[in-house]
């Protein structure tokens, strides 16, 4: 079983739709998690972190935590065409090691 | 500017040599990473190092090694025992007290010729 699963997508959403994507992972004891977003070609940069069960929200984002069901996912509101991207959910084990998903890709058709 | 600068961004590597990536942060960080990362793959962990003179290995260590002689780099050497070593490899730093958000470099891709 692999530390942290995704699904692969791709996941198309028309502009200006909410865009879901979810993420599970297997180490009951993680206590931070995270979402990245990567252009193909690029490295990842940071989008949200979330370390209470939960909602979290910073503008178009929201992260949500599920730590009983060791669930974690992220909503991007009104999406645009420049959200189109690979979206990665890392998780932080003990001794700072972080674990990534494969990512989700999402393609936002305008 | 704080940072994280991966030399160079592209790398050739000929069958049987050993090749460095260069990983260098002014970030002040204590901790740094290395992934690998395959097209249409998530990032798998190499090696990482808490403090200096110190690292441990990730799930796929076999066929890299590295070093933790300063606080700022963190190179990393693939030798000739990876036999597949096409791949995009990501350098990234944490501050493990403070701020445990990963820092990533640009990358460097490495091409087997």
């Amino acid at each position: 079983q692999k530390e942290v699963e995704q699904n692969s997508g791709p996941l198309s959403v028309p502009e200006g739709a909410i865009a879901s994507l979810n993420c599970t992972y297997s180490d009951r004891v993680s206590q931070s998690f995270f979402w990245y977003r990567q252009y193909s070609g690029k490295s990842p940069e940071l989008i949200m972190s979330i370390y209470s069960n939960g909602d979290k929200e910073d503008g178009r984002f929201t992260a949500q935590l599920n730590k009983a069901s060791q669930y974690v996912s992220l909503l991007i509101r009104d999406s645009q065409p420049s959200d189109s991207a690979t979206y990665l959910c890392a998780v932080k084990h003990n001794f700072n090691k972080f674990y990534f998903g494969s990512g989700t890709k999402l393609n936002v058709k305008p | 500017d704080g940072g994280i600068t991966q030399s160079p961004k592209y790398l050739f590597r000929k069958e049987g040599q050993n090749v460095t990536l260069s990983c260098e942060q002014n970030l002040n960080h204590d901790a740094m990473y290395w992934y690998r990362q395959d097209p249409g793959q998530g990032l798998r962990l190499i090696y990482y190092s808490q403090i200096v003179n110190d690292f441990q290995k990730g799930d796929i260590a076999e066929g890299y090694s590295v070093s933790r002689e300063k606080k700022e780099s963190f190179p990393l050497t693939v030798t000739s025992a990876q036999k597949n070593p096409t791949a995009f490899y990501l350098c990234a730093s944490s501050d493990s007290t403070t701020n445990e958000k990963l820092f990533f470099g640009s990358g460097t891709q490495l091409s087997v010729l």
